[in-house]
């Protein structure tokens, strides 16, 4: 199985900051990696496909990059909606692990 | 819309069995895999399980294979998880989600997850 681990695990920032959290595989997987936003007591949501696709609705200050086994999402200037728990995941085989979490919280 | 919504959740005792139901809406449901995905309380996603399509192919998490199957009814488009011999280490919110396989395989869509206890 593929690990999936994330760092920090949790972060503190101010509105307006510019935020990046990191994911790394414990093997290659191309850019099969996904970024995923969950608020308490909501579902997860999508925010980055193959590792630097916005998907369709989701701010331009989102933005991820890597391939391989190291990635990255970034937030350019933090908005006081984007304050919630983020997961990458890859999607290159079975399971579909997920990272540990990165809590993003204000300052 | 495009819509996925879980139900089935309750309170069960160890060992008991229950069946989760999740109905899609707004897509071609026998188009798609389908996955089911859970979250313990205060604790990060986990993958449970992926059916195909067509649902020929079915895959697992070590944790619960022999104990849950995952199925599809496209009749009803509905996807449906059994859950029997549960323990107290399947307590959580169970969610499912789409897989969007034009583009990268990605979650596109998820349900708002419906809540399984299991207690004596």
């Amino acid at each position: 199985d593929i690990q999936m681990t994330q760092s920090p695990s949790s972060l503190s920032a101010s509105v307006g900051d510019r935020v990046t959290i990191t994911c790394r595989s414990s093997q290659s997987i191309s850019t099969y990696l996904n970024w995923y936003q969950q608020k308490p007591g909501k579902a997860p949501k999508l925010l980055i496909y193959a590792a630097s696709s916005l998907q369709s609705g989701v701010p331009s200050r989102f933005s991820g990059s890597g391939s391989g086994t190291d990635f990255t999402l970034t937030i350019s200037s933090l908005q006081p909606e984007d304050f919630a728990t983020y997961y990458c995941q890859q999607s290159y085989s079975t399971p579909r692990t997920f990272g540990q979490g990165t809590r993003l919280e204000i300052k | 819309q495009v819509q996925l919504v879980e139900s089935g959740g309750g309170v069960v005792q160890p060992a008991g069995s229950l069946r989760l139901s999740c109905a899609a809406s707004g897509f071609t449901f026998s188009t798609y895999p389908m996955h089911w995905v859970r979250q313990g309380p205060g604790k990060g996603l986990e993958w449970v399980a992926v059916i195909s399509y067509d649902g020929s192919n079915k895959f697992y998490v070590d944790s619960v294979k022999g104990r849950f199957t995952i199925s599809r009814d496209s009749s009803k488009n509905t996807l449906y998880l059994q859950m029997n011999n549960l323990r107290t280490e399947d307590t959580a919110v169970y969610y499912c989600a789409r897989d969007d396989q034009y583009n990268y395989n990605a979650f596109d869509i998820w349900g708002q997850g419906t809540m399984v206890t299991v207690s004596s």
